[in-house]
C-alpha cells in the first residue's frame, strides 16, 4: 500500500526565509500527491497537487512543490516564508483506487 | 456548493457512553474518509468508504468502532463505550474518484 513520510516534525524558520518541507512517498504506481495545511482548531486545506500533469506544481500563498520521480519526493517549497504560514503540513499520496494516506504532518514556526 | 459537514463540532461523552459523528459529504462525491488526530500528533487513517460499501478499514481499531456510509444520508462513524483514549479530533473529507479530499472542520471529542 501507498505511504509517506515527512521528514521533521517540527522546521522553524526566520520571517522572509525559505522554507522547505520534506516528503517522500511509496508507491507501486504513479501516485496522486498532495499537500495540505491546517491552522489550529480547524480542518486540512488543499495547497497543491501533482496528478501526472506538469512536475512542478504551484499552488496558493506562494507554495510549490516539485515531483522527483527518481527521488520519490514531494517537498513543499516557498521562497519566503511570512508569519501567516505558520500551520501544520501534511503531504499525502493517493493511488487510482483513490485511497488516500496521509504523512504525520510537519509544524511550521515563523519568527520574527 | 456547500462543504463537508461535520456535526458536532463539539462532543463530551462520559466514559462507556456511545458517540456519533456525522459527516456530510460534499454534493457528488461518493468517497469518504475518516481520519483521528491525537493532540501534537499528525492523521491517523481510520476508514474508507464508497456508498454502501466499507473499502478499507485496516485503520479502524477492532472493538468499539464501526463506520457506514448509507446510499441516502451522512456518513456514520460510530464508537461505543468510549474510553479517555478515545478523545480526539476526528476528521470526515470526501472526494470523487481520482481526485483531491475535502475536509470538514472536524468533531472534536472529549471523554470524561
Amino acid at each position: 500500500a501507498q505511504s509517506v513520510t515527512q521528514l521533521g516534525s517540527h522546521v522553524s524558520v526566520s520571517e522572509g526565509a525559505l522554507v522547505l518541507l520534506r516528503c517522500n512517498y511509496s508507491s507501486s504506481v504513479p501516485p496522486y500527491l498532495f499537500w495540505y495545511v491546517q491552522y489550529p482548531n480547524q480542518g486540512l486545506q488543499l495547497l497543491l497537487k501533482y496528478t501526472s500533469a506538469a512536475t512542478l506544481v504551484k499552488g496558493i500563498n506562494g507554495f510549490e512543490a516539485e515531483f522527483k520521480k527518481s527521488e520519490t519526493s514531494f517537498h513543499l517549497t516557498k521562497p519566503s516564508a511570512h508569519m501567516s504560514d505558520a500551520a501544520e503540513y501534511f503531504c499525502a499520496v493517493s493511488e487510482e483506487n483513490n485511497d488516500m494516506r496521509f504523512g504525520a504532518g510537519t509544524r511550521l514556526t515563523v519568527k520574527p | 456548493n456547500a462543504g463537508v459537514m461535520q456535526n458536532p463540532r463539539h462532543l463530551v461523552r462520559r466514559r462507556g457512553q456511545e458517540a456519533r459523528l456525522r459527516c456530510s459529504p460534499m454534493k457528488g462525491h461518493s468517497h469518504v474518509y475518516w481520519y483521528r488526530q491525537l493532540p501534537e500528533e499528525g492523521l491517523k487513517f481510520m476508514v474508507y468508504l464508497q456508498k454502501e460499501n466499507i473499502i478499507d478499514e485496516s485503520g479502524m481499531p477492532k472493538e468499539r468502532f464501526s463506520a457506514e456510509f448509507p446510499k441516502e444520508g451522512p456518513s456514520i462513524l460510530r464508537i461505543q463505550q468510549v474510553v479517555r483514549g478515545d478523545s480526539a479530533a476526528y476528521f470526515c473529507a470526501s472526494s470523487r474518484l481520482n481526485t483531491e479530499a475535502f475536509f470538514g472542520q472536524g468533531t472534536r471529542l472529549t471523554v470524561v
